[in-house]
């Protein structure tokens, strides 16, 4: 069975410009979230996609967002980009009625 | 709002020994889970045990085993025999079973970076 997969791996963009980052979730699993990771702040929680509805969000600017396809595959995009936006981003996706949570490999976002 | 407090940024052992990482939380909620994750250079989070609040009895994962106190709110994990492929950081995180503004959310401590000596 094939796990999370995010893509891409790696990404260097420009202050100011958008960037569009994407999550395929494992085969049956329809809930999606997105966490940031930086050295300074930890791991932190964005949102949560369940059957294409964002049910939860966290402490994040509006240039933060998100959506889910009907087939669960999820992305989330960061408009206007700030160099404090450079971080790992974390993709994880959980069954109905389960609580773990199963991650991706990330994608490494560098903004310079 | 639910905090997860990890005290030691690093710990060390010796291949073969065992170590024990300690986590605390802060809630006011009664159903809730408690996760260990590893994630390695590799930088994927793995999952490595769970621990769900209303059950007494400590889980265990092979080599992996948890000390769950609820009344102290303390969720420490124990890993026996280590192995070199155990090095990594390990995060404790916190899930509501509440539903609502809980949804699909952890809640990470800061992590621990453990190392292990051959």
């Amino acid at each position: 069975k094939a796990g999370v997969t995010q893509t891409p791996r790696y990404l260097i963009k420009t202050r100011g410009q958008q960037v569009t980052l994407s999550c395929s979730p494992i085969s049956g699993h329809r809930s999606v979230s997105w966490y940031q990771q930086t050295p300074g702040q930890g791991l932190q929680f964005l949102f949560e996609y369940f059957s294409e509805t964002q049910r939860n969000k966290g402490n994040f600017p509006g240039r933060f967002s998100g959506r889910q396809f009907s087939n669960s595959r999820s992305e989330m995009n960061v408009s206007t980009l700030e160099l404090g936006d450079s971080a790992l981003y974390l993709c994880a996706s959980s069954l109905p009625g389960y609580p773990e949570a199963f991650f991706g490999q990330g994608t490494r976002l560098t903004v310079v | 709002a639910q905090t997860v407090t990890q005290s030691q940024p690093e710990m060390s052992v010796q291949e073969a020994e065992t170590v024990t990482l300690s986590c605390t939380y802060d809630t006011s909620e009664s159903d809730y889970y408690l996760f260990w994750y590893k994630q390695p250079p590799s930088r994927q989070m793995i999952l490595v045990i769970r621990q769900e609040a209303y059950k007494q009895q400590n889980a265990t994962e092979n080599r992996f085993s948890v000390n769950f106190q609820k009344a102290a709110k303390s969720f420490s994990l124990k890993i026996s025999d280590s192995q070199l492929g155990d090095a990594a950081m390990y995060f404790c995180a916190y899930r509501s079973d509440a539903g609502g503004t809980s949804y699909g959310k952890l809640t990470f401590g800061q992590g621990t970076i453990l190392t292990v000596h051959p």
